[in-house]
């Protein structure tokens, strides 16, 4: 089945400074992607979805590349701040398919400090 | 919008008794309702996949012995860890999807199983 896997599990950035968070997924069938903002003993927070036509797409303070080719999702937070502290999952689905099989990756906890 | 309301957001429960909580979608209708697990520093595991009138389809390493679920309507699902002991143990998300918005999962607030 579907593997994602994600890198760094763990960053510290300094204020200001960039973050990249990324992924990589199996499935050559996957269509959807997601990134989740989990605050810590809090629940999932969508920051960005995103469909497999679309390559670059720009959030709040963040963007979100797709490599199809390489099959690799990336996180971009520019100019990153301490509210951003929190750990990042990326989720991978695929088109059709069984429902709503969100496959998460594995995670990453970033740490900005001032 | 779309909201989904997860309870209860924190159980503890001694261990091998079981806890049930349950998922109530607001403002949409909740066609499919996937149910997950974050174990402490790990990711979400997906236990089951639960879709309005069609059976409920359970993930390798879970099944509905042990994690009986029930999906009556289209706002309204309920699971239940039967004989929780310390691996039971995280964070259980229930993530609905609306059926207008098929792709994306509204996730609720969770609840989080602490065995003792």
């Amino acid at each position: 089945g579907e593997q994602v896997e994600q890198r760094p599990p763990h960053l510290s950035v300094r204020e200001g400074d960039s973050a990249v968070i990324t992924c990589t997924y199996t499935d050559p069938n996957s269509y959807y992607f997601f990134w989740y903002k989990q605050e810590p003993g809090a629940s999932l927070q969508l920051l960005m979805k995103v469909f497999s036509s679309t390559e670059i797409n720009e959030g709040q303070g963040f963007t979100v590349l797709l490599n199809k080719k390489d099959k690799r999702l990336s996180l971009n937070l520019t100019a990153a701040h301490p509210g951003d502290s929190a750990a990042y999952f990326c989720a991978v689905r695929r088109y059709g398919g069984s429902g709503n099989k969100l496959i998460f990756g594995t995670g990453t906890l970033l740490s900005v400090k001032p | 919008g779309a909201l989904v309301y997860q309870y209860p957001r924190r159980t503890i429960c001694k261990s091998g008794t079981s806890m049930r909580m349950e998922c109530q979608a607001v403002g949409f209708q909740a066609t499919s309702v996937a149910w997950y697990r974050q174990s402490p520093q790990k990711t979400f595991e997906l236990i089951a996949l639960s879709t309005v009138n069609s059976a409920i389809k359970y993930e390798q390493n879970f099944t509905q012995e042990k994690f009986p679920i029930s999906h009556p309507n289209l706002s309204f699902s309920s699971m239940t860890v039967l004989n929780a002991y310390l691996e039971d143990r995280g964070l259980y998300l229930c993530g609905a999807t609306d059926s207008n918005s098929g792709n994306t999962l509204y996730f609720g607030e969770g609840s989080r199983l602490i065995v003792v």
